[in-house]
């Protein structure tokens, strides 16, 4: 148990359906993170939330809608993907956003997503 | 501009030998903080140390130690008498007051027995 859940741990939607990830701690911490992780690539950061307010998007297209409804939630949810689109996508929290002080991200364990 | 590079994508040894991971960072900030993680199989990606840009000492953690050379901006990572249990893809991560941190392309460790 690394102190953020991510569900669910394995998703395979085609390309017209709609699903979402969700992402839960109960660390305390004020800032959530999504990152994607496709093969060979590096880390992206796609968004970033503090304290529910959205601080950071990454140019990610608009298939990708997140939702921060409270500190300890956050949603990604997904719409007509593409098959490019198949990663591991991560969520992440700390006690604050990077700027107002040095924290170490906690992370979930991440969503394997498969677009057919 | 903030980067980290790994250059080294894939790393194999035997099981026992040494190993070092690269990291090489680049900012313009005096004040910065460098991590590393670990991202097992199973897919989270768990943090092993912070360091900052005022405390050059290196660090040893059990077989586990980092050289911090800000003259090469360079924060490397080496195992010692490595494991099975060592493999997994490792992130160097810098952070310099900015919203998020950066990270590098990961390096692919894999321990043979």
């Amino acid at each position: 148990e690394t102190g953020v859940t991510q569900t669910p741990r394995h998703l395979v939607m085609g390309m017209t359906n709609k699903k979402s990830l969700k992402c839960e701690q109960h660390l305390g911490h004020n800032a959530m993170y999504w990152y994607k992780q496709s093969a060979k690539k590096p880390l992206e950061l796609m968004f970033v939330y503090s304290l529910e307010e959205r601080v950071e998007n990454n140019s990610v297209p608009s298939r990708f809608s997140p939702e921060c409804p409270n500190s300890s939630h956050l949603f990604l949810h997904l719409h007509t993907l593409q098959p490019e689109d198949s990663a591991l996508y991560l969520c992440a929290s700390s006690q604050d956003l990077p700027s107002r002080g040095v924290y170490g991200y906690t992370f979930g364990s991440g969503t394997r997503l498969t677009v057919v | 501009a903030q980067k980290v590079t790994q250059a080294q994508t894939e790393i194999s040894v035997v099981e026992k030998e040494d190993v070092t991971l690269d990291c090489v960072y680049e900012t313009r900030d005096t004040t910065y903080y460098l991590f590393w993680y670990k991202q097992p199989p199973s897919g989270e990606l768990v943090f092993l140390i912070r360091r900052n840009s005022f405390d050059e000492q290196n660090e040893i953690s059990g077989r586990y130690s980092w050289n911090f050379q800000k003259s090469t901006s360079s924060f490397n990572f080496t195992i010692t008498a490595s494991q099975v249990v060592d493999s997994a893809v490792y992130f160097c991560a810098l952070n310099s007051g900015a919203q998020k941190l950066v990270f590098g392309q990961g390096t692919r460790l894999t321990i043979n027995p």
